[in-house]
């Protein structure tokens, strides 16, 4: 177990819907990064929080919306779906903003029909 | 910018053989270099990392990775296969921001998946 919480585990919804994910990190860890991971692109890096604020950004779709709440849980929101949104979303935490080590939760399997 | 490329999608071994997945990268600075491994249905999981100092890394689970630098390399070994370390493995590359800070944006390979025979 890593500590890391993603909510929920699977998620089935149709085209054009919006979703939320959420991420517990553990316990004391200020920074939160989300990943997609899918069978053409692989892991992609989304976006990075750090203590609230965002700290980083990759390859995010302007339809999806990240932030990090004063209790450091993070929500991930996808807009507008499609069907390539479909994939498997990670999120990770580290202590700080150095990214020695990640501890990655188990993942939120998104299925857009 | 980064990249990674992992030689080979997949990789299969018997019970008790050397364990070799490649890995190389591009950087135009000096890498923070990872490798993690992804279990059926789990999360990632950090095997081994290498930032600065001695090129030959140890990780978990009897595994070691070698930085080389001229080959800008970073293959990752175990020297006898076990059934448990039957999995998908990462390499991946930290973005570095100017004055060599790591800000947590990791590039990954498209990763090797292990199968280990009896």
């Amino acid at each position: 177990d890593s500590g890391v919480t993603q909510t929920p585990k699977h998620l089935i919804t149709a085209t054009g819907q919006r979703v939320t994910l959420r991420c517990s990190p553990r316990s004391g860890d200020l920074s939160v990064y989300w990943y997609q991971q899918s069978l053409d692109q692989g892991l992609q890096f989304l976006i990075q929080y750090y203590n609230g604020e965002e700290r980083a950004k990759g390859n995010i779709l302007e339809r999806f919306s990240a932030q990090q709440f004063p209790d450091l849980h993070s929500e991930l929101n996808l807009s507008s779906l499609e069907l390539g949104d479909s994939a498997l979303y990670f999120c990770a935490s580290s202590a700080g903003t150095a990214n020695e080590k990640l501890f990655f939760g188990s993942g939120t399997q998104l299925s857009v029909l | 910018a980064q990249s990674v490329t992992q030689l080979g999608s997949h990789v299969s071994v018997s019970e008790g053989a050397l364990v070799l997945l490649r890995c190389n990268y591009s950087s135009s600075v000096p890498p923070y270099l990872f490798w993690y491994v992804q279990y059926p249905n789990q999360g990632l999981q950090l095997l081994l990392k290498y930032t600065t100092g001695a090129t030959l890394v140890k990780g978990i689970n009897g595994f070691e990775a070698e930085f080389k630098k001229s080959e800008t390399s970073f293959h990752l070994t175990k020297p006898s296969a076990h059934m448990s370390d039957a999995a998908e493995y990462f390499c991946a590359v930290s973005d570095l921001e100017a004055g060599g800070t790591s800000y947590g944006k990791l590039t990954f390979g498209q990763g090797t998946i292990l199968t280990v025979h009896p």
